[in-house]
């Protein structure tokens, strides 16, 4: 089984609805990411988390929202989605200690939002 | 704010051919990620460097770290087409990875 799943894999919705994705991750880790890719942008990242209290907002984080619901669980949503929110959303996840890789993440297989 | 800059973002090599990739970056950090994506697909490790002059070796693949020009590099070895993919540096600023825009392999015959 995958360390790190999002759930859904695909979604596509119409604008001003609500959307939540989800994220699991059996590694252990305490902290938590989301990231967002558009084609030829790279990774951008929307929030953080370092344990269940605590969350950070990242670079691109307007229009967005999360809940850490348990240190395994870290659940990205978009309360009214819009058109240029279509993009690939990834979640990720890191050990703190970070002592032999650094802050080395680890990424779940993605979910492609679209929203019309 | 910081930047990381990738170049080329677009590369075709022939199978057999040397290249390098560049990772310039705007800010201090002394660590640094290589990960490949394939289309369609997660973003996979490749290597973790994490210090002043580290170099890393898997396969025809070599990624180097030199903190003080504020660069990494990575090096392929006699292309083949399974290394078709693209491939994003990314800067450790302690909170997050920021990462450059990603340089799009493709290996040909």
């Amino acid at each position: 089984d995958a360390d790190v799943t999002q759930t859904p894999r695909n979604r596509i919705t119409k604008t001003g609805k609500r959307i939540m994705l989800e994220c699991s991750q059996t590694k252990g880790h305490d902290r938590m990411y989301w990231y967002r890719q558009d084609p030829g942008l790279g990774l951008r990242l929307i929030y953080y988390s370092f344990d269940v209290k605590d969350i950070n907002k990242g670079e691109i984080s307007d229009g967005y929202s999360v809940s850490r619901q348990a240190q395994a669980k870290f659940s990205l949503s978009l309360e009214s989605a819009i058109p240029n929110q279509t993009a690939l959303y990834f979640c990720a996840t890191s050990d703190r200690t970070g002592l032999a890789g650094g802050n080395e993440q680890f990424f779940g297989p993605g979910t492609r939002l679209t929203v019309l | 704010e910081l930047k990381v800059e990738q170049n080329p973002l677009f590369l075709s090599m022939q199978e057999g051919k040397n290249y390098t990739i560049y990772c310039n970056y705007s800010t201090t950090s002394d660590r640094l990620y290589w990960y490949r994506q394939d289309p369609g697909k997660s973003l996979e490790s490749l290597f973790v460097l994490l210090s002043n002059g580290a170099v890393k070796q898997e396969g025809r693949l070599m990624a180097s770290l030199d903190t003080k020009a504020r660069l990494s590099t990575l090096h392929i070895t006699a292309a083949v087409h399974d290394l078709s993919a693209t491939y994003f540096c990314a800067v450790d600023i302690r909170y997050a990875l920021n990462f450059g825009k990603g340089t799009s392999l493709l290996v040909t015959p």
